[in-house]
């Protein structure tokens, strides 16, 4: 099987841009998480998504927002870019999504906000 | 809250010698418990799992609820175990999916 896929891998934006990282899950996942990755605070949960529905929300403002398909694969959307939110952006997917499972990472985007 | 703490950052062995990347844990419920490593330019991936009682690698980890700990030890490190280790924790009260991560210990072992 192929792994999770994200694209592009890397970005550069400018402040107040807005940006949309994608995430194409491992084939019959159906969860897919976001992570934000900094070297200051480290792995934070953003959402998770499952079914087409957000059902879980991290501890991040309304700027950071995410969308699923019907065929699993996820976007998230980053609006008014401010320069903290230069970060590796990490997506997970599982099959059900329950806590048990693994979840499997894709390799990231490096986003850099000047 | 959920926290978990790994308090080492940086961690060196020498080949050969016992590994032990400590973990604690804050979490008011019964929590799932992981190790996710993160080898040089590979993805993150899952390691270990407290459910399983599973030995990958010769890593182990057992989940300690008095200590509130989930210690991860190897007996004899060896060079190809250099890496990112983080220990996450996930429960139904921070949602399925929901992944919480400590900030990681970087295990160089040393030949």
């Amino acid at each position: 099987k192929a792994g999770v896929t994200q694209t592009p891998r890397y970005l550069i934006k400018t402040r107040g841009q807005q940006v949309t990282l994608s995430c194409s899950p491992i084939s019959g996942h159906r969860s897919v998480s976001w992570y934000q990755q900094t070297p200051g605070q480290g792995l934070q949960f953003l959402f998770e998504y499952f079914s087409e529905t957000q059902r879980n929300k991290g501890n991040f403002p309304g700027r950071f927002s995410g969308r699923q398909f019907s065929n699993s694969r996820s976007e998230m959307n980053v609006s008014t870019l401010e320069l903290g939110d230069s970060a590796l952006y990490l997506c997970a997917s599982s099959w059900r999504g329950d806590v048990q499972e693994t979840q499997y990472f894709g390799p990231g985007t490096r986003l850099l906000v000047l | 809250a959920q926290r978990v703490t790994q308090p080492e950052k940086l961690l060196s062995v020498f080949k050969g010698a016992p590994v032990e990347l400590k973990c604690n844990y804050s979490y008011s419920g019964s929590p799932e418990l992981f190790w996710y490593v993160q080898y040089s330019r590979q993805r993150l991936q899952l390691l270990l799992r407290h459910i399983s009682r599973e030995s990958i690698k010769g890593f182990t980890a057992d989940l300690n609820k008095g200590e509130t700990s989930f210690h991860l030890k190897k007996p004899f490190a060896q060079e190809e175990d250099s890496a990112m280790y983080y220990c996450a924790l996930s429960g139904r009260r921070t949602g399925a999916n929901n992944l919480f991560f400590g900030t990681g210990t970087r295990l160089t072992v040393i030949p």
